[in-house]
């Protein structure tokens, strides 16, 4: 299909990894997103990944892209209340100007 | 504060009533985007306008109408809309020239919350 799907909420305990999941459609598709939406507030990127990587290691986070699949993941380890938002899987098509985003995934973290 | 800003942030109005939004980024992008963000849907890009010219129109109806003046300004006019346009709308800007660049980060602004009665 056309859309970028992934699952629409995720809670988890503080302290403990969050991991959110995301499949994209275009397998030339060259750069994967992760945005972060906080309440009230517009998207703000919060990691990358380029299409020829597997794996991006940023502090707490940890991106690992699956080509074959087309599948994308984001781990947030040790997750804090201050990581309750909505995050957005989004990838970047040939063209230019061509962002295809999720639905987001709305992470409760519970204390 | 990423450097978009957009008025207003929450509108309500009638079906026909005529509105604009307005969205301005001060970080020089060449860029700027419409999106309309609902409950439990993907994102949805409505407008793209590079160097000031429209580059993307996805089928969105013409009761939304945008305006892009210069590189730093964004306008979308509403006119006799439907409840089902009631969402949010966000702008969003990036660096991108003609033919947009492969990594193309967007910085969005907070949105304005229409609601259509």
């Amino acid at each position: 299909g056309e859309d970028v799907e992934q699952s629409l909420f995720l809670s988890v305990r503080e302290g403990d990894s969050s991991v959110i999941n995301c499949t994209y459609t275009d397998s030339s598709s060259t750069y994967l997103y992760w945005y972060k939406q906080e309440p009230g507030a517009g998207l703000q990127l919060l990691t990358y990944i380029f299409s020829n990587m597997d794996m991006k290691q940023d502090q707490r986070l940890t991106v690992l892209l699956n080509k074959k699949d087309k599948h994308l993941s984001l781990r947030i380890a040790d997750t804090q209340t201050g990581d309750s938002a909505i995050y957005f899987c989004a990838e970047e098509r040939t063209g230019g100007f061509k962002t295809i985003f999720g639905a987001g995934t709305r992470l409760f973290v519970k204390a | 504060e990423t450097g978009v800003t957009q008025t207003p942030r929450h509108l309500v109005m009638g079906m026909t009533n005529k509105k604009s939004l307005k969205c301005e980024q001060h970080l020089g992008h060449n860029a700027m985007y419409w999106y309309k963000q609902s409950a439990k849907k993907p994102l949805e890009l409505m407008f793209v306008y590079s160097l000031e010219e429209r580059v993307e129109n996805n089928s969105v109806p013409s009761r939304f109408s945008p305006e892009c003046p210069n590189s730093s300004h964004l306008f979308l006019h509403l006119h006799t809309l439907q409840p089902e346009d009631s969402a949010l709308y966000l702008c969003a800007s990036s660096q991108g020239g003609k033919g947009g660049l492969s990594y193309n980060e967007q910085f969005f602004g907070p949105g304005t919350r229409l609601t259509v009665l």
